[in-house]
């Protein structure tokens, strides 16, 4: 079955600095996608980043990017020139396809970012 | 706006007492599905439904039930609640295509039994 893992229970970065965090999954397929979801305390998800597995490029949205390692299957996200608005809960997930020919989203535990001034 | 509304946002209740929570929306997403959310264990996924009359298990069905009878709603019921069912839930959509879209999440509902 596939698993995403997130061995960060919680991180700190100074405003302005750079931080990255970590996500591994396990899968025997070949093609899928991967997510990085924030959390904020209002609770919503908000969608950070995507990555499509056959893409080699990893993808970047502003101050956000992954480092995509399909053969060590990881997914670092990386954000840089913190905020405080980035403190949040950060999810990692994997989308698959199930036997019946529909999919799902698999989440990871959660790393909550703290981000001091 | 395109959203997925889920409602009540917060909800306290008593062991036994029936509920559903709602959950509506209007982007015309064929797939839909219930997440729960407790500490140190991430999101877990409750139902899943393809389309309208077609919903499946996921990885935490037990006292739980769903309905699809329309496209853009897709409640979760709560037959006989218990404390354990203390959580923060949310609903999502997605369409089938383009593949690789994400999911859309509601508000989330914050569940308590006592």
């Amino acid at each position: 079955a596939q698993t995403v893992t997130q061995s960060q229970p919680e991180m700190s970065v100074q405003e302005a600095e750079t931080v990255t965090l970590s996500c591994t999954y396990d899968t025997s397929e070949s093609d899928y996608y991967l997510f990085w979801y924030k959390q904020p305390p209002s609770r919503q998800m908000i969608l950070v980043i995507r990555q499509e597995a056959y893409k080699q490029q990893n993808a970047t949205e502003n101050r956000f990017s992954v480092n995509f390692q399909k053969a060590a299957k990881s997914f670092s996200l990386k954000i840089s020139d913190s905020q405080l608005g980035d403190a949040a809960m950060y999810f990692c997930a994997y989308r698959t396809h199930t036997t019946s020919g529909t999919y799902k989203y698999i989440f990871g535990t959660g790393t909550r970012l703290k981000v001091l001034a | 706006e395109a959203q997925v509304t889920q409602n009540p946002r917060y909800l306290i209740t008593v062991t036994g007492k029936k509920l559903t929570v709602t959950c509506s929306q209007n982007m015309n997403h064929e797939y839909m599905s219930w997440y729960r959310q407790d500490p140190g264990l991430g999101l877990r996924q409750i139902y899943y439904s393809m389309n309208v009359e077609v919903t499946d298990k996921g990885d935490v069905p037990e006292g739980y039930k769903v309905s699809r009878k329309e496209k853009r709603n897709f409640p979760l019921i709560l037959e006989s609640p218990s404390p354990n069912q203390t959580s923060l839930y949310f609903c999502a959509s997605s369409p089938f295509t383009p593949a690789g879209t994400e999911a859309f999440f509601g508000q989330g509902t914050r569940l308590t039994v006592v």
